[in-house]
Formats: structure tokens, C-alpha cells, sequence
């Protein structure tokens, strides 16, 4: 498969742990972020995403939080699988142009069994 | 099923050597876009079009064109590549949904650039 980060920052978890994986952002225009995941050899997945308008949002196992005074995103992961060791993504947009996405540089989440 | 394709996945050239890369989605997506991904760099938008004949650049669009001439095809087309062109290469679409826009991305292309 494609690797993507020789050396981007890992989290390592034990199975059935919860994982936090963090997030900064330095434009204050952003309105929209979104969390994706990339598996080896695949392209990034949309997993949840949050608008400016609110601090929190909960999907399936995944919780995203907005901390807009600080500019920091955060997915947090419920028990943890392995299925879900990948590497994580965040990305940002404003509704000054939705067309335009700016990606972090990624965290390799590792979850031991 | 619903989905991106990309090809080729995998493509080993030399610099000047005029290729394409093809990108097609099969959603009736409005929008399009390319990505390079390099290590520690994460996922860089080169072009993106909001639908057929309208493109407009991204963070790093030198040295790329693309073109929309039908609504399921985005290919990019690198005139004359060189060596810092060498990376992974994402296409990506999504229809739009009230301004927010979840993006569906492509397997992925391996250039290398000799």
C-alpha cells in the first residue's frame, strides 16, 4: 500500500481504550471542519465534521470538539478497534469559498491488541 | 457502486514528458478536486471545479492544468513535470449540500518523476 507519513506523529492505544486525537487550525475565517481517515493504501474517508456554530458533535464511536477560542479540534474515539489504526486528517474550509480545503499534516494512530 | 477512479494508480516517468492523470466519479458530483500528498506535508489542494468549465486554483497549481469538460471526468495534466512533482495524487468530489461539502476521494496515484 502507499505510505503517506514517514514521520508524523503517532498515537498508540491498547484495543477497548479511548483515543483523542488533536488538531490545530490557524485561520480564524474557518467556519467548517471535517475529520477523515486514511487507511494504507487507500484515500482519505470522511469519518464527522462540525460547523463554527457548534463546540460538539457525536457520530457512530467518534466525537468531534470545537475549541474556537484556542483554534483546536479534537476526535475522540470510543473503544478503540484495530480497525481503526490509520492515519487521521483534519481539515478546514470557510464559507468564504467552500471550495477550498486546507488538510493538517495527519496523526498515525496505532491500536495495539 | 458509487465511487472515484483514478488512473494510472501508479506511473513512473521522466521530466518533460507531457501525462495525465484521469479522475471520474460516477455521484452526478458537482464539484472536483486534486490533491497531492506529501510526507509530513498532509494533502494539498492543487485545482478544484465547482462544475463543467469552471476551475479555479488551489494552494499549489504550478506546474498543473486541468480541465472539466464533462461533469464526471477532472483529469490533470502535468505539461512538463519535474522531479518535485514526484508524490501521491488524490481526486476527490462531492455534490453541494447547503455550502458543506463531504468530499469522496479516489484510491490514489503514485508519480514518480525521474
Amino acid at each position: 500500500g502507499e505510505s503517506v507519513g514517514l514521520h508524523l506523529p503517532t498515537l498508540s492505544v491498547q484495543e477497548g481504550d479511548n483515543s483523542i486525537i488533536n488538531c490545530a487550525y490557524s485561520n480564524s475565517a474557518s467556519d467548517y471542519f471535517i475529520w477523515y481517515k486514511q487507511e494504507s493504501g487507500k484515500g482519505p474517508q470522511f469519518i464527522i465534521d462540525i460547523r463554527s456554530n457548534m463546540d460538539k458533535r457525536q457520530g457512530q464511536r467518534v466525537t468531534v470538539l470545537l475549541n474556537k477560542t484556542v483554534k483546536h479540534l479534537s476526535l475522540q474515539i470510543a473503544a478503540t478497534q484495530p480497525g481503526d489504526s490509520a492515519v487521521y486528517f483534519c481539515a478546514e474550509s470557510s464559507h468564504h469559498n467552500f471550495n477550498k480545503f486546507y488538510f493538517g499534516s495527519g496523526t498515525k494512530l496505532n491500536v495495539k491488541p | 457502486e458509487a465511487q472515484v477512479t483514478q488512473n494510472p494508480r501508479y506511473l513512473i516517468t521522466v521530466t518533460g514528458k507531457k501525462l495525465t492523470v484521469t479522475c471520474s466519479q460516477n455521484m452526478n458530483h458537482e464539484y472536483m478536486s486534486w490533491y497531492r500528498q506529501d510526507p509530513g506535508l498532509g494533502l494539498r489542494q492543487i485545482y478544484y471545479s465547482m462544475n463543467v468549465e469552471v476551475t479555479d486554483k488551489g494552494d499549489v497549481p504550478e506546474g498543473y492544468k486541468v480541465s472539466r469538460k464533462e461533469k464526471r471526468n477532472f483529469p490533470l495534466i502535468l505539461e512538463s513535470p519535474s522531479p518535485n512533482q514526484t508524490s501521491l495524487y488524490f481526486c476527490a468530489s462531492s455534490s453541494r449540500t447547503g455550502g458543506y461539502n463531504e468530499q469522496f476521494f479516489g484510491p490514489g496515484t503514485r508519480l514518480t518523476v525521474l
